[in-house]
């Protein structure tokens, strides 16, 4: 079963934030949060992970509690092409498997 | 670097073929995983492959198999095929088992009729 807890849809206007939340409330120490999306008929994309600090890349920043119960994928300023179903995922680098919860249907409007 | 890269890309089959569907990891990745994603069940766990060897096994049917080859290329292979296992089967590769970021393909559709 999937460790996360996210909302099913959101919507985001062009050239705004974007601020996806996930629950992880059962997270283990060990437990890596990542986040993927997946545009329409393609495979999952990676964007990016982290343990207990905050993280950046070229593509989205991720907020982690201080408590690591749950977590924010923000996208800076969304485009059209950011319409995606994102999935936030709890990883065990021990482990070799990732399991997909719902994910939540990300539309970015004109 | 080339993606990770899947063959056929669409696939259609009568019920009661058998299909096998290819996987070619990223240069230099020796972990490939395979997902299985319907509208009803989503992306869901099929098993992994290091070294050759299968290291986890999702829960599926004894038809559902797969193998690595010596280069890290996978096939899985789906025997008499069923109605429900018309789906998009996704490959991911990493380095090793447990890694950062999985690459995935952009897999295979497969449709039995």
């Amino acid at each position: 079963d999937a460790k996360t807890t996210q909302p099913p849809s959101m919507d985001c206007a062009e050239g705004r934030a974007a601020n996806l939340p996930c629950n992880h409330s059962t997270i283990s120490g060990n437990e890596y949060v990542y986040w993927y999306r997946q545009i329409h008929s393609q495979g999952p994309q990676y964007i990016i992970h982290g343990l207990k600090n905050n993280e950046t890349n070229e593509m989205a920043s991720l907020i982690i509690t201080e408590d690591r119960k749950s977590s924010t994928l923000i996208l800076p300023h969304a485009t059209l092409r950011d319409t995606a179903v994102y999935y936030c995922i709890v990883f065990n680098n021990a482990g070799n498997m990732l399991t997909f919860g719902g994910g939540t249907r990300l539309m970015v409007k004109p | 670097k080339a993606g990770v890269t899947q063959t056929p890309r669409y696939l259609i089959k009568t019920r009661g073929q058998q299909v096998t569907l290819s996987c070619s990891p990223i240069s230099g990745h020796r972990s490939v995983s395979w997902y299985q994603q319907t509208p009803g069940q989503g992306l869901q766990f099929l098993f992994e492959y290091f070294s050759e060897t299968q290291r986890n096994k999702g829960n599926f049917p004894g038809r559902f198999s797969g193998r690595q080859f010596s280069n890290s290329r996978s096939e899985m292979n789906v025997s008499t095929l069923e109605l429900g296992d018309s789906a998009l089967y996704l490959c991911a590769s990493s380095l090793r088992p447990g890694t950062d970021g999985y690459t995935f393909g952009s897999g295979t559709r497969l449709t039995v009729v």
